[in-house]
């Protein structure tokens, strides 16, 4: 099981907003941060510190804290953005950082 | 840019030791900011954090696989490694190599390409 919890799956239609929730108590002190994993490819980081974006990252990709859920927003959701989504935080008490299962986004 | 390139045995037998190495290129394990991880992820599932260690070899380790988890580092060689000892048919995963740090807030920035483990005799 994972600490963090996540959709199993979330579908939206090109061109429309996907929200991806992520909830756990490890997410009521600590950041969250978000992985895009493609097909046969190492994660990429998207958000960091809740909200931020590495640079490279698209604009159309967000996100948002409060209390113990993290969001992943992706407005204008594109046929390359279908892939699987990881949440990450922080776990202070046992030093150690810890995912949410996966989110498998489909653009249909 | 950094770039990370793990390496090491595809199969390793039960009961023995998994042991691989990630090397560092186009820039220093030593420097202070960043820490470097061990990840893995079993076909078809999520990600877990193994460990991570600083280059003045601090480390920290998930406790569910402390016990049989070493991270080490050689600065000479720009390189980390990961030994994980007794090793089952529940180690066969995707194992990643990847890099942490303030700059983000601790979140991984860069990853290696990963590298296959098979636990079969």
């Amino acid at each position: 099981s994972y600490e963090l919890t996540q959709p199993p799956s979330v579908s939206v239609s090109p061109g429309q907003t996907a929200s991806i929730s992520c909830s756990g108590d490890k997410l009521e002190d600590n950041y969250a941060c978000w992985y895009r994993q493609k097909p046969g490819q190492s994660p990429v980081l998207v958000i960091y510190q809740n909200y931020k974006r590495p640079s490279g990252i698209p604009e159309r990709f967000s996100g948002s804290h409060s209390g113990n859920t993290a969001t992943l927003t992706i407005s204008g959701t594109q046929a390359m953005d279908e892939a699987d989504y990881y949440c990450q935080a922080w776990d202070g008490n046992t030093a150690d950082w810890v995912f949410g299962g996966g989110t498998k986004l489909t653009v249909l | 840019q950094v770039q990370l390139q793990g390496s090491g045995p595809g199969l390793v037998k039960p009961s023995q030791t998994l042991s691989l190495t990630c090397t560092v290129s186009g820039g220093s394990i030593s420097s202070g900011v960043y820490y470097w991880n061990w990840l893995r992820q079993p076909a078809g599932k999520g990600l877990e954090w193994i460990g991570r260690i600083y280059s003045s070899g601090r480390t920290n380790y998930n406790p569910s696989l402390k016990s049989r988890v070493t991270i080490s580092v050689d600065t000479s060689k720009n390189q980390f490694s990961l030994k994980l000892t007794s090793v089952t048919a529940a180690d066969t995963a995707m194992y990643y190599c990847s890099r942490g740090g303030d700059g983000y807030n601790g979140a991984f920035d860069v990853w290696g390409q990963g590298t296959m483990v098979t636990v079969s005799s």
